[in-house]
C-alpha cells in the first residue's frame, strides 16, 4: 500500500526567506506525485505535478526516487504563499486515478 | 456548472441521525472522489468512482458510510447513525482520467452534536 508522509504540520518563515515543505512517500512502483494547495477560504487545487517539471508561483519540486521524497521548495517566500499544502501520490500511474494525500502542512509566511 | 458543486455547505445534526451529502461533478469528468478533511488527519480517502467500474470503497471507515453515483454523474454520500467522530469537512472531487488533476468542491462541513 502507498503512503505519503508530511512530517511538519506547521511551518513558519519570514517573507523573503527560503521555504521547503517536506514530503516522503512509500510505494514500491513508479509513482506520480503532486502538490495541492488550499488558500484561505478557497478550494483545494493543484499546484504542480512532478511529470511536468514546471515552476508554479515560484515553487518547484523534484522527485528523488532514491530518498523517496518530493519536497516543495521556493527560494523567496511571499505572504500570499501562506496556505495549507498537501503532497499526493498516484500509484500505478494516473490511469488508475486514486490519489493518496499526506496529512498536510500549514505554511505561514510572516511579513 | 463551472465547478464541482456540493450541498449542503453546512450540516449540523444530532448523534444517531442519518445525513446525506450531495456532489455534482464537472460535466464530462468520469472519475469522482470523496475525501474527508479533519484537523490532524489530513485528507482521508473515502471512496472513488471511475466510469462504470466497481467503486473503490477501501477508504470507508465503517459500514455506516455508503455512497452511490447515479447515471455516472451526481453522487450521494450517506452516513447512517452519525457519531461525533464523523464531524469533519467532506470534500468531493472529480477529474478526467489520466490527468491526476482533481477538481474539488467547497466541501460540506458536518457537525454532529
Amino acid at each position: 500500500a502507498q503512503r505519503v508522509t508530511q512530517p511538519e504540520k506547521l511551518l513558519s518563515v519570514f517573507k523573503g526567506a527560503p521555504v521547503e515543505l517536506k514530503c516522503n512517500y512509500s510505494y514500491s512502483g513508479s509513482p506520480e506525485l503532486f502538490w495541492y494547495v488550499q488558500y484561505s477560504r478557497q478550494r483545494l487545487q493543484l499546484l504542480l505535478r512532478h511529470i511536468s517539471r514546471e515552476s508554479i508561483k515560484g515553487f518547484t519540486a523534484d522527485l528523488n526516487k532514491g530518498e523517496t521524497s518530493f519536497h516543495l521548495k521556493k527560494p523567496f517566500a511571499q505572504e500570499e504563499d501562506s496556505a495549507m499544502y498537501y503532497c499526493a501520490l498516484v500509484a500505478g500511474g494516473t490511469s488508475y486515478g486514486k490519489l493518496t494525500f499526506g496529512q498536510g502542512t500549514i505554511l505561514t509566511v510572516h511579513p | 456548472g463551472a465547478g464541482v458543486s456540493q450541498s449542503p455547505s453546512n450540516k449540523v445534526t444530532e448523534k444517531g441521525k442519518d445525513v446525506e451529502l450531495r456532489c455534482d461533478p464537472i460535466s464530462g469528468h468520469t472519475a469522482l472522489y470523496w475525501y474527508r478533511q479533519s484537523l490532524g488527519q489530513g485528507l482521508e480517502f473515502l471512496i472513488y468512482f471511475q466510469g462504470n467500474s466497481a467503486p473503490d470503497k477501501s477508504g470507508l471507515p465503517s459500514d455506516r458510510f455508503s455512497a452511490e453515483r447515479t447515471g455516472g454523474s451526481v453522487s450521494t454520500l450517506t452516513i447512517q447513525r452519525t457519531q461525533q467522530e464523523d464531524s469533519a469537512v467532506y470534500l468531493c472531487a472529480s477529474s478526467q482520467i489520466g490527468t491526476g488533476e482533481l477538481f474539488f468542491g467547497e466541501g460540506s462541513r458536518l457537525t454532529v452534536l
